[in-house]
């Protein structure tokens, strides 16, 4: 059964730092992987899908980095600032020959960046 | 570009009330996914449909069911309410690639915020 961790659970950085946020999934078997933001009570916003043929994926001042085999992917956010405070989230899509592609999520990394 | 419309946004109940929460996905996506969010708690996988046929099945309870519809939008049902239902329900839609597996994105909507008292 795929599960899905992510470390740190809670992060409080002071403004302009570059940090790194882990997701460790189980079953490398994956589709794609996937890295959500969400503000509290909101919904949320998808930052970067990578393909599991893919290593890694930039928008901006995002980064993220997959290691199938390993079962880890990180996202990298440069020069951090008080708007990327939030919960972010990774998702991981399993390969399966039953034809469901459901989304298994992590526990997401509560993260707060200081003025 | 349009994206995924969930209806309503908020809605209150009492226990062992009834509940209906609808999806609209994103026009040509087949595939619809719905996810419970409790409070403090990721996001669990339900239940999805692809062209209008369940194609997977969660950690859905027994009271809730859901259908997508001819025209794609999907409705979640949800009755006997209880205090343990009042989350964040989202939806989410996507293609599916069947030759090539699920290459595209999933979009999620908004979300519905279900409160049950």
């Amino acid at each position: 059964k795929q599960e899905v961790t992510q470390i740190p659970a809670a992060l409080s950085v002071p403004e302009g730092e570059n940090l790194v946020l882990n997701c460790s999934f189980t079953d490398s078997a994956i589709y794609n992987l996937q890295w959500f933001r969400q503000d509290p009570g909101k919904g949320l916003t998808s930052l970067l899908l990578i393909q599991s043929s893919q290593r890694e994926q930039t928008s901006g001042r995002l980064n993220a980095s997959l290691d199938k085999s390993s079962g880890r992917s990180t996202l990298y956010i440069a020069a951090s600032q008080p708007g990327d405070s939030a919960t972010y989230l990774c998702a991981v899509r399993p390969s399966t020959t039953s034809g469901t592609y459901k989304y298994i999520f992590g526990t997401g990394t509560r993260l707060k960046v200081l003025a | 570009a349009a994206g995924v419309i969930q209806s309503p946004r908020h809605l209150i109940k009492e226990k062992r009330e009834t509940a209906t929460l609808k999806c609209y996905p994103i026009p040509r996506h087949d595939t619809v996914y719905w996810y419970q969010q409790g409070p403090g708690q990721d996001p669990q996988f339900l239940i999805s449909f692809y062209e209008k046929m369940q194609s997977d099945k969660g950690s859905i309870p027994d009271r809730f069911s859901a259908q997508q519809f001819s025209d794609y939008h999907s409705e979640l049902n949800m009755s006997s309410l209880e205090l343990g239902d009042s989350a964040l329900y989202f939806c989410a839609s996507s293609l599916v690639d069947l030759a090539g597996g699920p290459r595209y994105e999933q979009y999620f909507g908004p979300g519905t915020r279900l409160t049950v008292t």
